[in-house]
């Protein structure tokens, strides 16, 4: 049963553009949101999280959207650049689920072509 | 220079064999994870530390124990009992073990079981 879901596998961009990686969920009870960088034969970093109480949340070239009523959240990195490059899970978590538990999408792999 | 280590980067083993894996944080972090990823899925939690000398099931605890004795170390063993143990492992922490703090997450093992 995956509570989170990224439909898109891969993506790949021209450096420069926007990159766009989408994210939805299931539990309306999902309150706090992140987004996780990974390079291969490595653990996922940290990249940037919202909480529900906004819609928007920006750092740098990233900024993560949230939709609550459509359960969807979306990271957007402009401008792209190859070493952005990489897997990219996004996470959520409940403060009333049991277990602090957070729960992770499948990932989506970005190419960002030079 | 803080973080977590996790040994070895590649772990072999053959079926029927406990194997534990090591994870190890400098991060003062009360709270660590212990979570698997396969080809194609998320990463699932397996088993969750707040506090020293306490921790709790994940989503897929069956196969696996933990130990919590020390709040820097929280290693893993991978029992006989786990039926699929192939998979990359990875351990996190957080400063606390609630659903708003972002997980730091060590480099993962690779474990495959012949």
């Amino acid at each position: 049963d995956q509570q989170v879901k990224q439909n898109s596998p891969s993506l790949s961009v021209q450096e420069g553009r926007i990159s766009i990686l989408n994210c939805d969920y299931t539990n309306s009870m999902f309150d706090y949101f992140l987004w996780y960088k990974k390079y291969p034969a490595e653990g996922p970093t940290f990249l940037i999280s919202i909480s529900s109480i906004k819609d928007k949340n920006e750092d740098g070239r990233f900024t993560v959207f949230l939709n609550k009523s459509a359960k969807h959240l979306s990271l957007h990195i402009v401008p792209s650049q190859p070493g952005d490059s990489a897997v990219y899970f996004c996470a959520a978590s409940a403060t009333f689920l049991t277990g602090n538990q957070f729960y992770f999408g499948t990932g989506t792999s970005l190419t960002v072509i030079p | 220079d803080g973080g977590i280590t996790q040994s070895p980067k590649y772990l072999f083993r053959k079926e029927g064999q406990n194997v534990t894996l090591s994870c190890e944080q400098n991060l003062n972090h009360d709270a660590m994870y212990w979570y698997r990823q396969d080809p194609g899925q998320g990463l699932r939690l397996i088993y969750y530390s707040q506090i020293v000398n306490d921790f709790q099931k994940g989503d897929i605890a069956e196969g696996y124990s933990v130990s919590r004795e020390k709040k820097e170390s929280f290693p893993l063993t991978v029992t006989s009992a786990q039926k699929n143990p192939t998979a990359f492992y990875l351990c996190a922490s957080s400063i606390k073990g609630g659903s708003s703090y972002e997980q730091y997450f060590g480099p993962g093992t690779r474990l495959t079981v012949t």
